[in-house]
């Protein structure tokens, strides 16, 4: 069966960085996009962008651009979202996804939180 | 303040009909699709409803979307306890060239 399975969860400091991993299996690897959904503490869901399995091209949403890193190691079918210079308004949730179709993701990681404090 | 507006929050009692509602503009919902997801916290999100009105496999036909220009809806029949979660619709916004949820609607069950 089709599973998505992330890293667990970190308390990083500010301007430290950080690395998910969304590690998948039960289908093929390169047949769906990966995407990366945010969601703040009190606050709602939040499309970061996506990454194409079959190029490894990014694509990032707007404020997700500078500090935030999508990539792909293929040969253990896994995406990464890499964080870097941290501040405390990256405390969330993060849920990696698979789509189907733009923005229409059927499979979804079980999340990771992501704390950053002092 | 999301492009997609959706109230937030709704209820309703078990077994009654209950509309969630999700307004956008010509650059999002009035030139794309719409999905709607459920969101239990603590949970990983769930699609619900994909490209306006379908259903994938597995979501109860009490699920059901529609779009009319600008503007979204997800109705839920035969409310049920277990619908108490927060909803969120999703579309392609054409002049942010970007994906874009709602603030989502939290659904209580009475």
């Amino acid at each position: 069966q089709v599973q998505l399975v992330q890293s667990g969860s970190e308390l990083k400091k500010p301007g430290a960085s950080v690395m998910i991993s969304c590690a998948t299996s039960g289908y093929r690897f390169t047949s769906h996009s990966l995407n990366w959904v945010r969601q703040a503490p009190g606050q709602g869901l939040e499309w970061m962008g996506y990454i194409n399995t079959i190029t490894g091209n990014p694509t990032y949403a707007q404020g997700f651009t500078g500090r935030f890193v999508l990539s792909l190691d293929t040969s253990v079918n896994t995406a990464y979202l890499q964080i870097t210079d941290l501040e405390a308004a990256d405390t969330a949730m993060y849920y990696c996804a698979r789509d189907l179709q733009q923005l229409v993701f059927d499979h979804w990681g079980q999340g990771t939180l992501i704390t950053v404090s002092s | 303040q999301s492009v997609l507006t959706q109230p937030p929050s709704a209820s309703g009692t078990p077994g009654q009909r209950v509309t969630l509602s999700c307004s956008g503009s010509s650059s999002n919902i009035g030139s794309h699709v719409v999905n709607w997801y459920q969101h239990v916290p603590g949970t990983a999100p769930r699609l619900l409803i994909y490209n306006n009105s379908q259903r994938p496999s597995g979501v109860p036909d009490r699920f059901s979307g529609s779009k009319s220009g600008s503007s979204a809806s997800l109705a839920i029949s035969g409310l049920q306890s277990e619908d108490e979660a927060d909803y969120y619709c999703v579309a392609w916004d054409a002049s942010l060239v970007s994906g874009v949820f709602g603030g989502g609607t939290k659904l209580t069950v009475l």
